[in-house]
């Protein structure tokens, strides 16, 4: 049971540098979310994806872009890395039916640092 | 808006000491879900309980408890008895499909429990 999947998990960006933290989920969920974790501050929610080809923004979402072509796949890039993009990145699904909500599955995290 | 309060930023117990970790939530829907999740020093992300807004019956799973109280908005995390390998970070969370929120989970900013042996 591979579960959520997230690569790399660690990675180390010069500021302006652009990279794609991959992630992808064997649960068939149609909900996909991308989380940050700072120390002290919980997770903030980046980006969310209802569906294959639909995306929205989160709490925190500049400095970065998603996009959701496959059921499976939600890529997060960030574009010119700044060092406030350091951070534990963390990549969810969850399955919604209706008014049904299930919890949420996370990946192992990729820690990233920009210097 | 939503938003969770764990005002407890950290707390230090001695193994066997109960100890309660305290949530606090705001929404102004009706329906929404509640959340705890585990994050062990190793840093993954387990889920604990889900609590759906119509059900305020507490719910006991081995040395957990969970205390739903809709009249104060809170839903409290208990471990009885603890352990060493509860040392972890706790985090609560909500969420609902208010104002186009769409399910998004929530999250306080958690609680460190550390149990010393």
């Amino acid at each position: 049971n591979a579960g959520v999947t997230q690569t790399p998990k660690f990675r180390i960006l010069k500021i302006g540098q652009s990279m794609t933290l991959q992630c992808t989920q064997d649960m068939n969920h149609n909900y996909m979310y991308w989380y940050r974790q700072d120390p002290g501050m919980g997770l903030k929610l980046i980006y969310y994806s209802v569906g294959a080809g639909i995306t929205d923004k989160g709490e925190v979402p500049n400095g970065y872009n998603v996009s959701r072509s496959t059921t499976e796949d939600f890529p997060l890039r960030l574009e010119l890395a700044a060092p406030s993009q350091t951070s534990v990145y963390f990549c969810a699904s969850s399955y919604m039916a209706g008014m049904s909500t299930g919890e949420l599955f996370f990946g192992e995290g990729s820690r990233l640092t920009v210097l | 808006a939503q938003k969770v309060t764990q005002a407890q930023t950290e707390i230090s117990v001695v193994e066997k000491e109960d100890v309660t970790l305290d949530c606090v939530y705001e929404t102004r829907d009706t329906t929404y879900y509640l959340f705890w999740y585990k994050q062990p020093p190793s840093g993954e992300l387990v889920f604990l309980i889900r609590r759906n807004s119509f059900d305020e019956q507490n719910e006991i799973s081995g040395r957990y408890s969970w205390n739903f109280q809709k009249s104060t908005s809170s839903f409290n995390f208990t471990i009885t008895a603890s352990q060493v390998v509860d040392s972890a970070v706790y985090f609560c969370a909500l969420t609902s499909n208010s104002g186009g929120s769409n399910y998004k989970l929530t999250f306080g900013k958690g609680t460190l429990l550390t149990v010393n042996p």
